[in-house]
């Protein structure tokens, strides 16, 4: 257990739809990643939250978006679901804003979606 | 634009048979390069991160070495339990982002 913590594990959903995936980051951290992966893509960067801030975006769509609450946990909501959008989605935690030795990310297990 | 490329895809090793892996890395200014290692099911867990030229890190079986236009995981006698998908990462100057390869899925037979 990494210690981030990703709800659903699975979702199945229709195109059109909308859904919000969550993540709790590891104790302390205050940075929170969201990467999507896809077979034919690999793990892509999509944005980054450090203590409710916005702090990097990626190339999220402009049908997702993201948000990091008070508590630290963030969510993901991805909405007009395309059958493209099927993927895992992994939340990551850090403690500190800026990648490094002393700073690696901690992923969680993902949430795979399947859009059909 | 940040690119990163992993080879080969996949390597089928036997038990005990050393091997590299590749990553190979275009950025505008190189901050650090990181492996992750990813089991299936599962998120990468970090492994190493590398940040100049002649910088070599180990842990277990895996050395990782790094220069100016590529990284190597090397695995020395591997086991089973090393199968995975071993995953390289930069992170370049002027943002915060890391940028991925496409990934090597490694088997070791017993």
């Amino acid at each position: 257990d990494s210690g981030v913590t990703q709800t659903p594990k699975h979702l199945i959903t229709a195109t059109g739809q909308r859904v919000t995936l969550r993540c709790s980051p590891r104790s302390g951290d205050l940075s929170v990643y969201w990467y999507q992966q896809s077979l034919d893509q690999g793990l892509q960067f999509l944005i980054q939250y450090y203590n409710g801030e916005e702090r990097a975006k990626g190339n999220i769509l402009e049908r997702f978006s993201a948000q990091q609450f008070p508590d630290l946990h963030s969510e993901l909501n991805l909405s007009s679901l395309e059958l493209g959008d099927s993927a895992l989605y992994f939340c990551a935690s850090s403690f500190g804003q800026r990648h490094s030795g002393a700073n690696v990310l901690t992923f969680g297990a993902g949430s795979r979606l399947t859009v059909l | 634009e940040d690119q990163v490329t992993q080879s080969p895809e996949a390597l089928r090793l036997q038990e005990g048979e050393s091997s590299s892996l590749n990553c190979s890395y275009t950025v505008s200014g190189l901050r650090g390069l990181f492996w992750y290692r990813q089991d299936p099911g599962k998120g990468p867990e970090f492994l190493f991160t590398l940040y100049s030229a002649g910088e070599e890190k180990e842990k277990e079986r895996l050395k990782a070495t790094l220069t100016k236009k590529e990284s190597f995981l090397h695995i020395t006698a591997p086991k089973p339990e090393d199968s995975a998908t071993y995953l390289c990462a930069v992170h370049a100057e002027g943002g915060n982002m890391l940028t991925f390869g496409g990934g090597t899925r490694l088997m070791v037979k017993p």
